[in-house]
């Protein structure tokens, strides 16, 4: 079965920190990448997305994440965390290989920023 | 435009009992999916829905577990004689009917069996 693999499952960091989080899917092809956030307390919501085109994606809140096809990874990024960004994030696929409409979620990364 | 909309935020039920879940989707969306987040794992796709049609019920459980999406009201996922392992957040999203676009999710419901 295709799978979504998120190997950060805690992240602490301090304010102004970097972030990178790791995202990698299982199977090639023509795939949909997402990255959701969720809040405490909220619904998913989207950060940002890719479908085609420029593998580097802008999102929203200062957010970026990078497509690296030969890897088969969309790994997530910003360069200064702030507190608001205590969050769990969740990478999302999509595609033919794994069964079109439906995503294909990782375990989340629960993102802890230290004012 | 309102987002997807969940009820009851909260759901408790008792063993044997049946738990209904109700997501009404954005406005101008047709397609509706079902998703379910158990403790410590990340969601897991459930059924994928069209108006009256199930077009995709891979991750659901053989047993005890229905979805519609009537012509007319919400999309409604139902549990039968709930167990203990039922107890979860279960989330809907919904998407536009055309084009390669995000799906929006709501706010989930949290179910407990007690």
């Amino acid at each position: 079965a295709q799978s979504v693999s998120q190997h950060n499952h805690h992240v602490i960091l301090s304010e102004a920190a970097s972030l990178e989080l790791g995202c990698n899917y299982s199977y090639g092809g023509t795939v949909n990448l997402f990255w959701y956030v969720q809040y405490p307390g909220q619904h998913l919501q989207l950060l940002l997305k890719y479908f085609s085109g420029d593998p580097l994606v802008k999102g929203i809140k200062g957010f970026e994440a990078e497509f690296i096809k030969s890897k088969f990874s969309f790994n997530l990024r910003k360069p200064s965390v702030q507190w608001s960004d205590t969050a769990e994030y969740f990478c999302a696929v999509n595609g033919p290989n794994f069964g079109n409409e439906k995503l294909t979620f990782g375990t989340g990364t629960r993102l802890t920023i230290i004012p | 435009n309102a987002g997807v909309m969940q009820n009851p935020r909260h759901l408790v039920r008792r063993r044997g009992q049946e738990a209904r879940l109700r997501c009404s989707p954005m406005k101008g969306h047709s397609h509706v999916y079902w998703y379910r987040q158990l403790p410590e794992e990340g969601l897991k796709f459930m059924v994928y829905l069209q108006k009256e049609n199930i077009i995709d019920e891979s991750g659901m459980p053989k047993e005890r577990f229905s979805a519609e999406f009537p012509k007319e009201g919400p999309s409604i996922l139902r549990i039968q004689q709930v167990v203990r392992g039922d107890s979860a957040a279960y989330f809907c999203a919904s998407s536009p009917p055309r084009g390669r676009t995000e799906a929006f999710f709501g706010q989930g419901t949290r179910l407990t069996v007690v």
